[in-house]
């Protein structure tokens, strides 16, 4: 499978309790973002890497969520101590270097559930 | 205000009809203009994008950018049941890197 891939694809939480997801890029894209989508929303932006480095955050990244992408290949997304306000779906993209940035391949999403 | 705007829908058509889908933004900014489709608990999927004024052109589908009106239309010939989705509009200041998308439009066709 040559897509973006994530896991795990859907995640029930109880308030308080921490999460990670993980996101598998597309091989040698060296782009990879992190978007969160509610339901009737458009996806929000979160946070990119290239390669390794996290370039940007949002401000939506309080100080509960953290994203790594060691050695830059697949990412990691953590959210500690979680809100029912942050149930959402998780979104990974990957892209190429630019000006490849419009060739943005989405996975799946992960879907977070906080009960 | 967002800086990106779409028409929220829902829209609902029948077979064989022409969709026009659109968005206004506000950030001049914007360098490329993008349209996605998703489908019910799925990642959305790019359809196409676009770079300058002006239209182009991906077999049924028609993308249309009009930067001195900060608006862009996605058009829909012969439209299927399979079109039914909802469809996204994203751009992208490429200084900034990351993908400013609107709400969506949840379109519905009908056989």
């Amino acid at each position: 499978d040559t897509g973006v891939s994530q896991n795990p694809r859907h995640k029930i939480t109880k308030r308080g309790q921490n999460v990670t997801f993980r996101c598998d890029p597309i091989s040698e894209h060296n782009r990879l973002y992190w978007y969160r989508q509610t339901l009737g929303q458009g996806p929000e932006f979160l946070t990119y890497f290239q390669n390794e480095a996290q370039l940007e955050k949002s401000r939506l990244l309080s100080d509960r969520f953290s994203a790594e992408r060691p050695k830059g290949s697949f990412s990691t997304l953590e959210i500690q101590r979680t809100e029912q306000g942050d149930s959402a779906m998780y979104l990974c993209a990957s892209s190429p270097r630019p000006p490849g940035d419009t060739e943005a391949f989405f996975g799946q999403g992960t879907r977070l559930t906080v009960v | 205000q967002k800086e990106v705007e779409q028409d929220p829908g829902p829209l609902s058509v029948p077979e064989g009809a022409i969709v026009s889908l659109n968005c206004t933004y506000s950030n001049s900014a914007f360098q490329y203009f993008m349209w996605y489709r998703q489908y019910s608990r799925k990642g959305p999927e790019l359809l196409m994008y676009t770079y300058s004024s002006g239209n182009k052109e991906d077999g049924r589908f028609t993308a249309q950018v009009d930067k001195s009106s900060k608006y862009i239309s996605l058009f829909i010939r012969d439209s299927q049941p399979s079109d039914s989705a909802t469809y996204l509009c994203a751009m992208i200041n490429t200084n900034a890197g990351k993908s400013t998308f609107g709400d969506g439009t949840t379109l519905t066709v009908k056989p």
